[in-house]
């Protein structure tokens, strides 16, 4: 069965410094992974997404994950923060090619002036 | 080319009502999928639909909730005989094939 563990419920970190929002995942086949943003009463934007090309997938807005299958995590990084990135972040899991989104539990990212 | 469209955006009702969530897929798009984003928690699948057809509703409570995606007009979420914990977010994503979403803005029903 599918799973995705957010470790952190909530993250601060000052403007300007990188961001680290952790995600691990149980999938029994080979996973599409991907990461949504979800600004405060508005809709889910696509960060990024893995699908079994390159491990190291670039994203919107300066935003990277990189997929570590050994360590089944696919973490999602950006090097320097800025005060519009303060939104909550969503890990999700799918099968490829199958259309159910098994979601995280969401990591509250908060930036600090 | 409009993206996936939600409405209403906000949804007020009274215990007993129902509610009725509309959804448009993106042009081309003929498959849809809703989730229900409960207070604090992320999103869960609810149910998965074609024209004209359910292909899987094992998100769906057993009771109360009905999903359409008729072969004219939007796709709709029924919510017969709302209670205080039907109170979510509720996403509707469309998608070409069976993978592939796009989400839009959902629909925030508060029932008081």
């Amino acid at each position: 069965a599918q799973s995705v563990t957010q470790l952190d419920s909530h993250v601060s970190v000052s403007e300007g410094t990188p961001v680290l929002l952790r995600c691990n995942y149980s999938s029994s086949y080979s996973p599409s992974l991907f990461w949504y943003v979800q600004h405060p009463n508005k809709g889910l934007q696509l960060l990024l997404k893995y699908t079994s090309a390159a491990t190291l997938v670039k994203g919107i807005n300066g935003f990277e994950a990189e997929f570590k299958k050994s360590e089944t995590s696919f973490h999602l990084t950006k090097p320097s923060a800025h005060m519009s990135d303060a939104a909550e972040y969503f890990c999700v899991v799918s099968d490829t090619g199958t259309y159910k989104y098994i979601f995280g539990t969401g990591t509250r990212l908060k930036v600090l002036a | 080319n409009a993206g996936v469209m939600q409405n209403p955006r906000h949804l007020v009702r009274r215990r007993g009502q129902e509610a009725r969530l509309r959804c448009s897929p993106m042009k081309g798009h003929s498959h849809v999928y809703w989730y229900r984003q409960l207070p604090e928690e992320g999103l869960k699948f609810m149910v998965y639909l074609q024209k004209e057809n359910i292909i899987d509703e094992s998100g769906m409570p057993k009771e109360r909730f009905s999903a359409e995606f008729p072969k004219e007009g939007p796709s709709i979420l029924r919510i017969q005989q709302v209670v205080r914990g039907d109170s979510a977010a509720y996403f509707c994503a469309s998608s070409p094939e069976a993978e592939g979403y796009t989400f839009g803005s959902g629909t925030r029903l508060t029932v008081v």
